[in-house]
């Protein structure tokens, strides 16, 4: 079973729309978690870190779920701009590690 | 602010050739330091990560080799590169036990 893993996707979603995005990861010890984005061709850049209370920014919303080991991004009132693929990450093996999940294609359409 | 440069931004190498990439990160001392892989449509694979100088964590047993002369500098090395070395190359750094990874700018990598 993969450390972390993610639906591929794409999602193909209309300008305006609220999308969401789950990742499960399979280490109940992992303790932080983030979200980044990755543009086509360019290195993964932090979108936020995901507290156990869950937090927002701006129209961003990430969730952690630990009972069922999954954390969530949801992303309001789609805008071009926000077509990327969306990486989640994990730490674990002492938080030195930090594993990704391959990663989930979002596509916003006008 | 912290800074993280890695270079070249882009090598094509022959088969069998040696390879040296490094990383510098600036505005921080003892980073956690990581090299990553991604090849064509793939996510991201941890290669090597490290906590201190001299110290190396390999996650995948390969032809890679990783090191750390300097605290804030991190080096990827190859003897002989294979075709299936190919891809994006990416060193990141991060600081504190909670804190998140922050990349440069990458390395592509075309081994023909």
């Amino acid at each position: 079973r993969k450390e972390v893993e993610q639906d591929p996707g794409p999602f193909n979603v209309p300008e305006g729309a609220t999308v969401a995005f789950n990742c499960t990861y399979s280490n109940s010890a992992s303790q932080s978690f983030f979200w980044y984005r990755q543009d086509c061709r360019k290195e993964p850049k932090l979108l936020m870190s995901v507290y156990s209370s869950g937090n927002e920014d701006g129209r961003f919303t990430a969730q952690l779920n630990r009972a069922s080991q999954y954390i969530s991004l949801l992303i309001r009132d789609s805008k071009l701009s926000d077509s990327a693929t969306y990486l989640c990450a994990a730490t674990w093996g002492g938080y030195q590690k930090v594993t990704f999940g391959t990663g989930t294609k979002l596509q916003v359409i006008p | 602010s912290q800074t993280i440069h890695q270079w070249p931004a882009t090598l094509v190498q022959p088969v069998g050739s040696p390879l040296s990439l490094e990383c510098t990160v600036e505005g921080t001392s003892n980073p956690n330091l990581y090299w990553y892989r991604q090849a064509a449509g793939r996510g991201l694979q941890l290669l090597f990560y490290s906590v201190g100088i001299g110290q190396i964590s390999s996650e995948v047993p390969q032809n890679l080799s990783a090191s750390r002369p300097q605290d804030r500098q991190f080096i990827l090395s190859s003897k002989k590169l294979l075709l299936s070395d190919s891809g994006f190359y990416l060193c990141a750094w991060r600081g504190t036990d909670n804190s998140p990874l922050h990349f440069g700018n990458g390395t592509r990598l075309t081994v023909t």
